[in-house]
């Protein structure tokens, strides 16, 4: 089973700045399948990258995702007041698809 | 327009049962895996047991084997998770999720393109 660790735990940033959120596999991703969500509070979580670096639907482009292997990063290049939220990767390249413990992304 | 709609929750006591229901609309389930998901309060995601396109594979976490049962009505496009023997450890808010498929392709992968809005399940004495 693939253990996911995400790091860091909390990142504190302000609105237009960039926030670079790391997540790390306990081994290899098979093909790099690994995808990023993003949940605010009280909804559920909204797709944000999967295959590691493509965007979702509807995703602007100031997110972009990048890595391979066992070490992934989700770039958020300028902050906007709505980015500020919790981030979970997850990794479908072996069952179980595990995600990760997130990271806050707060102000 | 893809929707999923859980409902179901409530809370219940320890040893008790609930049967939590998603109304999938904009799509027909039957055709996708289909996930339930569940959060505990302050905590991280979590899977809790898939049904395949055509009902014909189901898969349970260790967490919930033998006490929870997925199970989907083609006519209602709607999915269900049977919660039994409910333990203070299951209180969590449930998510109805689509795992991606690409229709035109046959395309499959373990990533979860929509989410319901969640439903809360609590367990306690």
């Amino acid at each position: 089973e693939i253990v996911m660790t995400q790091s860091p735990a909390t990142l504190p940033l302000s609105p237009g700045e960039r926030a670079t959120l790391s997540c790390r596999a306990s081994q290899s991703v098979d093909n790099n399948y690994l995808a990023w969500y993003q949940q605010k509070p009280g909804q559920a979580p909204r797709l944000l990258i999967y295959d590691a670096f493509r965007r979702a639907t509807g995703i602007p482009d100031r997110f972009s995702g990048s890595g391979s292997g066992t070490d992934f990063t989700l770039s958020i290049s300028r902050l906007e007041p709505d980015d500020f939220a919790v981030y979970y990767c997850q990794q479908y390249g072996s069952f179980p698809y595990n995600f990760g413990p997130g990271t806050k992304v707060e102000i | 327009q893809v929707q999923l709609v859980e409902s179901g929750g409530g809370v219940v006591k320890p040893g008790g049962s609930l049967r939590l229901s998603c109304v999938a609309s904009g799509f027909t389930s039957n055709d996708y895996y289909m996930t339930w998901m569940r959060q505990a309060p302050g905590k991280g995601l979590e899977w809790v047991s898939y049904i395949s396109g055509g009902s014909t594979y189901t898969n349970y976490a260790d967490s919930v084997k033998g006490r929870f049962s997925i199970s989907r009505d083609k006519s209602k496009n709607s999915l269900y998770l049977q919660m039994n023997s409910l333990r203070v450890d299951d209180t969590a808010v449930y998510f109805c999720t689509r795992r991606y498929y690409d229709l035109l392709t046959g395309h499959s992968r373990a990533y979860f393109d929509y989410w319901g809005q969640g439903v809360l399940v609590t367990v306690s004495s």
